[in-house]
């Protein structure tokens, strides 16, 4: 099974600030096949990012993936108030698919 | 747009059997894999497995499923309905959590479309 690592676990941000988060497989994630997802209180995640770089529909440009083999990042260039939330990667790569513990960007 | 619905007793007793269904609306069950995830309150997501219909085997679809709940999990796929289920078994307070059904376009694919979820809760 391939864990998924994310860090920080939490981060105070401000309105308009630059956010970089981090992925780390304990294993390399075949093919890139990484996502990111975006959960509210109450809500069902929603997926950002596929194919560790492609946006879902709809998801603003300010959203981007990176990474490949290990390691992983999902920057968002500028935040608006509606991205404090909590973002979790998970790999499809191989089964069982799996996810990071999250981490929770919150407002400062 | 493809919408998903989970629906289901919210409380099952220590033992005993959870059973959830997942109604898919919007387009068709045949050809996509569909999936069972949960999350403990406060805590991370699970994938519990999934179940893929081809289209050319009424109610027959291949599964797979995490293997810390394989020797608890069924699910199954009713085609005529457009629904595909969940049992669990031996269920204790562990497995009390939010189970959320979502659909994934392929095989090694992301989860592109998720239902509301639906939190179920195992106690006396």
């Amino acid at each position: 099974e391939i864990v998924l690592t994310q860090s920080p676990g939490t981060l105070s941000l401000s309105p308009g600030e630059r956010v970089t988060l981090s992925c780390r497989a304990s294993q390399s994630v075949s093919n890139r096949y990484l996502a990111w997802y975006q959960q509210k209180p109450g809500q069902a995640p929603r997926l950002l990012i596929y194919d560790a770089s492609s946006r879902a529909t709809g998801i603003p440009d300010r959203f981007s993936g990176s990474g490949s083999g290990t390691d992983f990042t999902l920057t968002i260039s500028r935040l608006e108030p509606e991205d404090f939330a909590v973002y979790y990667c998970q790999q499809y790569g191989s089964s069982p698919y799996t996810f990071g513990q999250g981490t929770k960007l919150e407002i400062k | 747009q493809v919408q998903l619905q989970e629906s289901g007793p919210g409380l099952v007793k220590p033992s005993e059997t959870l059973s959830l269904t997942c109604s898919v609306s919007g387009g068709s069950i045949g050809s996509y894999y569909w999936n069972w995830l949960r999350q403990p309150p406060g805590k991370g997501l699970e994938w519990i497995g999934y179940i893929y219909y081809s289209g050319y085997t009424k109610n027959s679809g291949t599964t797979k499923y995490n293997p810390t709940l394989q020797s608890r999990v069924t699910i199954s796929i009713d085609t005529s309905k457009n629904q595909f289920s969940l049992n669990l078994n031996s269920v204790t307070a562990a497995d009390t959590a939010v189970f959320y059904c979502a659909r994934s376009g392929g095989f090694n694919y992301h989860l592109d479309f998720w239902g509301q979820g639906t939190l179920v809760a195992v106690s006396p």
